[in-house]
């Protein structure tokens, strides 16, 4: 079955600084989808950003990146320049792709806090 | 811009009776999802489905139901309430084929009393 495991609860960095969430998963899959997601104080969770199991070259969104290490099976999110709003639960998600299942499974989530 | 319209936001039950969270999505995407968000799980998938008539057991299906009608209407079920399903509920909703991202809706809040 598959997984996906954070284990930072929570973080905090003062604002303009880069950090970096960490995020591994398990898999039979040969071929998957990882996913960042981020939810805001309202309670809204939007989506930021992908990685392809296939694809070798690290996902890029705005101020938003991946560090995709898939012999470790490993995404982390890195947020460079970091701002006020960023402050947000940011969580991990992975699809399998040939299993037929869709099932879309998160992880617990990490809290990150960013300080003036 | 995808929308996904969950209904009530908030709703108060009383332990033993029946709860039915709805869900509706104007996007006619396949797949739909339930999930429930507890402090120090994370998102935790209880049901989802592939498309109209079709429901699947995710990781915590127990003591819920799911039905789906239509493309558009997907249902969470409390046959019978417990304390322990006091949770704020998500439902999702995506064209998953190509790895494409899932759409949230605001979420509701159940309390069983």
């Amino acid at each position: 079955a598959q997984k996906v495991t954070q284990t930072q609860t929570s973080i905090s960095v003062v604002e303009k600084t880069t950090v970096t969430m960490d995020c591994v998963y398990e898999t039979r899959d040969s071929s998957y989808f990882l996913f960042w997601y981020k939810q805001t104080a309202s309670g809204e969770i939007v989506f930021l950003i992908r990685q392809d199991s296939y694809k070798k070259e690290n996902a890029t969104v705005g101020h938003y990146s991946l560090n995709f290490q898939k012999p470790k099976s490993s995404i982390g999110l890195i947020i460079t320049a970091t701002q006020i709003e960023d402050s947000a639960v940011y969580f991990c998600a992975m699809r399998e792709a040939s299993s037929g299942s869709w099932q879309l499974i998160f992880g617990s989530g990490t809290q990150l806090t960013v300080m003036p | 811009e995808a929308a996904v319209t969950q209904s009530p936001r908030n709703k108060v039950a009383v332990t033993g009776g029946k709860v039915t969270l709805s869900c509706n999505q104007t996007n006619n995407h396949n797949n739909m999802y339930w999930y429930r968000q507890d402090t120090g799980h994370g998102l935790r998938l209880i049901h989802y489905s592939y498309g109209a008539g079709s429901t699947e057991k995710g990781d915590i299906p127990d003591g819920y139901k799911a039905s789906r009608p239509s493309q558009e209407n997907f249902s969470l079920i409390l046959e019978l309430a417990t304390p322990s399903q006091t949770s704020v509920y998500f439902c999702a909703s995506g064209d998953v084929t190509g790895g494409t991202e899932v759409f949230f809706g605001k979420g509701t809040r159940l309390t069983v009393v």
